[in-house]
């Protein structure tokens, strides 16, 4: 079973502050997912990657396939960005598929103005 | 809006009672996931479907639990002699081809008093 791990648990910032948020897994993946869920419980998709790294808006994820381990980074936090980030993987076993996701606690991020 | 959808947004029942849970997931999406998130934690896998089949079951799922997806459209989720440990937000989620992103909706919070 994959083991998720999220750091920091809770990460407050000011507006305008550089924000890294990191994760990382104990067994190999054929994909990782940053999704951000704000109070009242909607999941919102930010980014799905299996290499490299993805750019969208203010958000850069990072993932390091041999480290087994991702970053989030937003640059320039705005108060809107608060919420609580959560990684999640979907394991990569050989022969059939596996779709589920297996997630980390979440990290909640607070920027304030 | 992810195009998910799910019904209802919150239920309140008394423990032993039966509750039932609707999901809606984006049309042309093959796959559809239940996860349950108790508060401070990251979702966890229930249940996996693939069009009307229903391919992967949690150990979460205890026999109280049952899901159904009839015609490959909607799915539900019943929770019969509810207990206060079933008190969670129920999570949706949708997919389809191989890129496999999945799509949230916005969950149904149930409390069991």
């Amino acid at each position: 079973k994959n083991e998720v791990e999220q750091s920091p648990q809770n990460l407050t910032a000011q507006e305008g502050e550089f924000i890294t948020i990191n994760c990382s897994y104990s067994v190999g993946i054929s994909a990782l997912h940053w999704l951000q869920q704000h109070p009242g419980g909607g999941i919102v998709s930010l980014f799905m990657l299996s290499s490299g790294k993805k750019k969208h808006g203010r958000l850069i994820a990072t993932i390091n396939i041999q480290e087994k381990h991702s970053s989030l980074h937003i640059t320039a936090s705005h108060p809107r960005d608060s919420a609580v980030y959560i990684c999640a993987v979907k394991d990569r076993k050989g022969g059939g598929s596996n779709y589920k996701l297996t997630f980390g606690k979440g990290t909640l991020l607070t920027v304030n103005p | 809006d992810t195009g998910v959808s799910q019904d209802p947004r919150h239920k309140i029942t008394k423990r032993g009672q039966n509750v039932t849970f609707r999901c809606d997931p984006i049309s042309e999406h093959n796959r559809l996931y239940w996860y349950r998130q108790t508060l401070g934690q990251g979702p966890e896998f229930l249940t996996y479907f693939q069009n009307e089949a229903q391919l992967e079951k949690s150990r979460l799922l205890s026999d109280r639990f049952s899901a159904e997806r009839p015609k490959g459209s909607f799915s539900t989720l019943e929770i019969q002699r509810t207990e206060q440990g079933d008190s969670a937000m129920y999570l949706c989620a949708s997919s389809f081809g191989s890129l496999n992103e999945q799509f949230f909706g916005p969950g149904t919070r149930l409390t069991v008093l």
